[in-house]
């Protein structure tokens, strides 16, 4: 399996509401990747796991809450969202996290709209 | 600060001519370089790095791209464009100053590449 899977791929949420997006992936890395990315614009960084613990937060508003349950399985989920967060949601995995010559394998995404 | 540039937000090419989507790096130290290309609705599909070692690098689809130490590119190539190569192209290089070793990419704004028939 060299695939990172996300579900759902599609999802519409009011501002009131609370969703999950699921990331997995089954090739043994140590390193998972939330990233947001908007129309035509590259992915911004937003979430680093490494060895399921929380090593980085790229200043993402408590709204977006990631969760790492075990090493194949990333969660991010969303509370009180602002129509400006309607984006598509990208999660990528890489081999080490240490290691600078591994690139990432990324999922499909999920493509969010808040309403 | 580590930095990837891409001149071009678009690169129009007939098919089965050649094509060069541009890159150019700013990095203290040895660049860790790469590709990724994206499909509409898609995520993005690693093309090929450069880590060390010979210039020329070959990746995926045919593609390759050349680094260039003294002019600091990564230029992306294909000697025969094909339809299907339309997506968006970006390029990527790894932040080294980010702390704790965790692997950091930078992308450049990306370049929508369209090969016409």
């Amino acid at each position: 399996d060299t695939e990172v899977t996300q579900t759902p791929k599609h999802l519409v949420m009011g501002m009131t509401n609370k969703k999950s997006l699921k990331c997995e992936q089954h090739m043994g890395h140590r390193a998972m990747y939330w990233y947001k990315q908007k129309a035509k614009k590259p992915p911004e960084l937003m979430f680093v796991y490494s060895y399921e613990k929380l090593s980085i937060n790229e200043s993402v508003p408590s709204r977006f809450s990631p969760e790492c349950p075990n090493s194949s399985l990333l969660n991010l989920h969303l509370h009180a969202l602002q129509p400006e967060d309607s984006a598509l949601y990208l999660c990528a995995s890489s081999q080490d996290p240490g290691q600078g010559g591994y690139g990432y394998t990324f999922g499909s995404g999920t493509r969010l709209t808040v309403v | 600060a580590q930095s990837v540039a891409q001149p071009e937000d678009q690169v129009n090419v007939a098919e089965g001519n050649p094509l060069t989507v541009k890159c150019t790096y700013s990095v203290s130290g040895n660049p860790y370089l790469f590709w990724y290309v994206q499909y509409p609705n898609r995520g993005l599909q690693f093309l090929l790095k450069y880590i060390t070692g010979d210039n020329l690098v070959k990746g995926s689809y045919g593609f390759e791209a050349e680094f260039n130490k003294s002019q600091t590119s990564f230029h992306l190539k294909k000697p025969s464009a094909l339809v299907s190569d339309s997506a968006l192209y970006f390029c990527a290089v790894r932040d080294i100053s980010f702390s704790g070793g965790y692997n950091k990419l930078i992308f450049g704004a990306g370049t929508r590449l369209a090969v016409h028939p």
